[in-house]
């Protein structure tokens, strides 16, 4: 079975200073990789997924990722956060069965 | 909006009562999923169901049933309710394998 590792439960950070949150996944099979973000009181909407080809997916928002096969990560970044990014945000994989396994999530506060 | 319709939005029901929470998948989604999220436990994986037929149990209580009818609509039933089931349960859908789920908005579940 996969799992997903986020590393951080809590990352707080200034406003437009730059945010790096990690994902680390084991998994013996190929998997598409997923960063999915919760804002307070709604559900989760994907913000990037990795399914195939460049190893480098962006956001509309300015987040991106980058799938590294060799150190099974999936790391989210932003250049510059704003206060609009606090928010809850959640590493997720999924297999070849469609099951999908979500990571602790990490709660990103941006400080004014 | 997700396309995934989750009702009711809120429930307030006493302890050893029963509950039936619906959802109703993106149209074309086959597979359903719901998770449990707590403030103590994050998100948790319940039950997949494709097509119908029960795909994958996670952290799934007896208490607990879940079934996908022939329209691909979902319940999700709670019996025995205990004050710890208080919780968000979501219902999200997905189309195959690698597709993105799509979350509702979930179903806020007090337990007094």
């Amino acid at each position: 079975a996969q799992s997903v590792t986020q590393l951080d439960s809590q990352v707080p950070v200034f406003e437009e200073a730059p945010v790096e949150l990690r994902c680390n996944y084991s998994s013996s099979v190929s998997v598409y990789l997923f960063w999915y973000v919760q804002y307070p009181n709604q559900g989760l909407q994907l913000l990037l997924k990795y399914l195939s080809g460049s190893t480098l997916v962006e956001s509309i928002n300015g987040f991106e990722a980058e799938f590294n096969k060799s150190q099974t990560s999936f790391h989210l970044r932003k250049p510059s956060v704003h206060i609009s990014d606090t928010a809850e945000y959640f590493c997720a994989v999924s297999d070849i069965g469609n099951q999908f396994y979500f990571g602790t999530g990490t709660s990103l506060t941006v400080i004014p | 909006d997700s396309g995934v319709t989750q009702t009711p939005k809120h429930l307030i029901t006493a302890t050893g009562q029963r509950v039936t929470l619906r959802c109703s998948p993106r149209s074309g989604d086959l597979s359903v999923y719901w998770y449990q999220q707590s403030l103590d436990q994050g998100l948790q994986f319940l039950i997949q169901y494709y097509n119908g037929e029960e795909r994958a149990k996670g952290n799934i209580l007896e208490r607990f049933s879940a079934q996908q009818f022939p329209d691909l609509h979902s319940e999700l039933n709670l019996s025995s309710l205990e004050l710890g089931d208080s919780a968000l349960y979501f219902c999200a859908s997905s189309a195959s394998a690698g597709n993105t789920i799509y979350f509702g908005e979930g179903s806020w579940l007090t337990v007094v």
